[in-house]
């Protein structure tokens, strides 16, 4: 596609549920990351995928989230048992090549636990 | 760990002014270095990447220089414009790994 699509763009859920959210690279880009940003602060790193193995996977705050990306191309962050918590805005990134390194983000999936 | 922090944290210019937007890194190996711009609601839009081995990149009005000796980049926005006004982020990949680690950003406001 001509850019990084993610969906949904928002997402409200209740504590407890299960969510999950999408990441759509752009075409050819092998590498992808999540991020989590919250009002007012830069983005956090979640994880990295290079092709379809998670590169690094240092940033997940805890095994309630979990990111796959089975055919190399779309990723999933999954979140169990959300917590409030959790609400912020979820980046997706993608990179034609790790040894540039210039990401490109998506619009975000902002997901809001009442 | 790679730390970067970005001062001030909001600015607000008088159009047509030169402004500089400071990122400073505590870890300076590092890949390279890439400047943002956000806009509320909005994901990240990518304005500059300058690689470990280069020393400054230019486009159009902006210009991002590096020095990783000292830890530090500037942004340097020229002859700012009210279309300006957003949050610019800085991000530093370090080598050995892919992560890269961004400051808080610096939230600019150009005055018509």
């Amino acid at each position: 596609g001509a850019g990084v699509s993610q969906t949904p763009s928002n997402k409200v859920t209740e504590k407890g549920k299960y969510v999950e959210l999408r990441c759509d690279p752009i075409s050819g880009h092998t590498a992808l990351y999540w991020y989590r940003q919250s009002l007012g602060q830069g983005p956090e790193f979640l994880i990295y995928f290079q092709g379809t193995g998670a590169a690094d996977d240092s940033g997940l705050p805890n095994d309630r989230f979990f990111a796959v990306r089975p055919e190399g191309s779309v990723s999933t962050l999954k979140i169990q048992r959300t917590e409030r918590g959790d609400s912020a805005v979820y980046l997706c990134a993608s990179s034609s090549d790790l040894y540039t390194g210039e990401l490109f983000f998506g619009e975000g999936s902002r997901l809001t636990v009442l | 760990k790679q730390e970067v922090t970005q001062i001030p944290a909001a600015l607000s210019v008088p159009e047509g002014e030169n402004l500089v937007l400071n990122c400073s890194f505590t870890d300076s190996a590092i890949y390279n270095l890439q400047w943002f711009r956000q806009d509320p609601g909005k994901g990240l839009t990518s304005l500059l990447l300058i690689q470990s081995s280069q020393r400054e990149q230019t486009s159009g009005r902006l210009n991002a220089s590096l020095d990783k000796s000292s830890g530090r980049s500037t942004l340097y926005i020229a002859a700012s414009q009210p279309g300006d006004s957003a949050t610019y982020l800085c991000a530093a990949e370090n080598t050995g790994g892919f992560k890269t680690i961004f400051g808080a950003g610096t939230r600019l406001f150009v005055k018509a």
